[in-house]
């Protein structure tokens, strides 16, 4: 089966704690993505990555960090300078420049 | 101004009706629009890319005036299944997507 796998689906953080949120995709796609979902908005862009150890910050990247060390695999950390990450996070690939596919996402809360 | 703009709704509508709605963008250089469909508390799912001549499929239309800076999308003989947000979404000129906060749409038997 194709598709991009997140996990955990439900991942609960203590204050002061970094948490990795794990992005698989087995579609050959070159580019992946990390989105924030709140309540009311719009996905908004955290980082983004074209091709294998390249990535760039996207509009709040600002307490989070990824890495790109193989083309199926793109990790986010939540990181403890992330002041509020309850969220809904949701990772995607495209082909270049072509639509974006999504992962089932992964619900954070913090303690 | 928000880059995307939706109606946050939501629109109740009774199942076989037709229902539409807009969304307006504010970058007259954006290059690509699409819908997304989101269920509750699932990730969002495309629908349709908009052409600038329109396109159809099935009980979805939708269509592009850069003109006025707004897309659409209409849906014929709603089913209680087309409940869902549909997420509006603009491509700029930087290729990055831009995503509106979506509309929700609830189909009443």
């Amino acid at each position: 089966d194709g598709g991009i796998t997140q996990s955990p689906k439900y991942l609960f953080r203590k204050e002061g704690q970094n948490v990795t949120l794990s992005c698989e995709q087995n579609l050959n796609h070159d580019a992946m993505y990390w989105y924030r979902q709140d309540p009311g908005q719009g996905l908004r862009l955290i980082y983004y990555s074209q091709i294998v150890n390249d990535f760039q910050k996207g509009d709040i990247a600002e307490g989070y960090s990824v890495s790109r060390e193989k083309k199926e695999s793109f990790p986010l950390t939540v990181t403890s300078a992330q002041k509020n990450p309850t969220a809904f996070y949701l990772c995607a690939s495209s082909a270049q420049g072509d639509t974006q596919y999504f992962g089932p996402g992964t619900r954070l809360t913090v303690l | 101004r928000k880059e995307v703009e939706q109606d946050p709704g939501p629109f109740n509508v009774p199942e076989g009706a037709t229902v539409a709605f807009n969304c307006t963008y504010s970058n007259s250089a954006s290059q690509s629009f699409f819908w997304y469909r989101q269920d509750c508390r699932k990730e969002p799912k495309l629908l349709m890319s908009v052409y600038s001549s329109g396109n159809e499929d099935g009980r979805f239309t939708a269509q592009l005036n850069r003109a006025s800076q707004y897309i659409s999308l209409l849906i014929r003989d709603s089913k209680l299944s087309d409940s869902a947000t549909y997420l509006c979404v603009v491509r700029g000129s930087n290729y990055q997507l831009i995503w509106g906060a979506g509309t929700k749409l609830i189909i009443k038997p």
